[in-house]
């Protein structure tokens, strides 16, 4: 079975600054991974997924993330934040060829833009 | 935009009263999600429907809890009896691996 690890639970950066948040997964067979956004009272928006191909994937709102298949992560970066970008950030895992459409959350990471 | 669309949004009742969840699925995404959400647990993968049959509903306690898609255009949860462990933001999510799964905004469940 796959799980989801994201290593920190809240993040504050203050704003223009760069920031990365860590996820790392497990899984015995090849995976989908994908970031999603939750803005508060909201439901949960796709940043981002990877599929195959190249490992660097670029996702809305200015954020990217890269697939490391030897260390299992897939990193979410941004090189400039916005107060805008305070929300709650979820990793998410797949395997399609397990047999399981379902995701996988991680807990969430909470990032803090500060002025 | 095309999104998934859930009711009720909020939804406050008495312990051992019925409740029902309704979800609108995007047209066309042969593949329907609901999670659960709580602060403890996060976000929990309850069940999911492909082509509207059940595929897996292992992540839902089977003695209270229903999920049905009676037409491609509804997916329902039911919680009977409730209890006050429910209470949480319940999320519909279609769609697919390749184009991206789409969640609803979730009804927020109060069961007191």
């Amino acid at each position: 079975a796959q799980s989801v690890t994201q290593l920190d639970s809240q993040v504050p950066v203050f704003e223009e600054a760069p920031v990365e948040l860590r996820c790392n997964y497990s899984s015995s067979v090849s995976v989908y991974l994908f970031w999603y956004v939750q803005y508060p009272n909201q439901g949960l928006q796709l940043l981002l997924k990877y599929l195959s191909g190249s490992t660097l994937v670029k996702g809305i709102n200015g954020f990217e993330a890269e697939f490391n298949k030897s260390q299992t992560s897939f990193h979410l970066r941004k090189p400039s934040v916005h107060i805008s970008d305070t929300a709650e950030y979820f990793c998410a895992v797949s395997e399609p060829g397990g047999g399981a459409d379902g995701l996988t959350f991680g807990k969430g990471t909470h990032l803090i833009i500060q002025p | 935009d095309a999104r998934v669309t859930q009711t009720p949004r909020h939804k406050v009742t008495e312990m051992g009263q019925e409740v029902t969840m309704r979800c609108q699925p995007i047209l066309g995404h042969n593949t329907v999600f609901w999670y659960r959400q709580t602060m403890m647990q996060g976000l929990e993968l309850l069940a999911y429907f492909r082509n509207r049959a059940p595929l897996d509903d292992s992540g839902m306690p089977k003695d209270r809890f229903s999920a049905e898609m009676p037409d491609a255009t509804l997916a329902t949860l039911k919680i009977q009896p409730s209890e006050p462990r429910d209470s949480a933001v319940y999320f519909c999510a279609s769609g697919s691996a390749f184009g991206g799964y789409t969640f609803g905004s979730g009804t927020r469940l109060t069961v007191v």
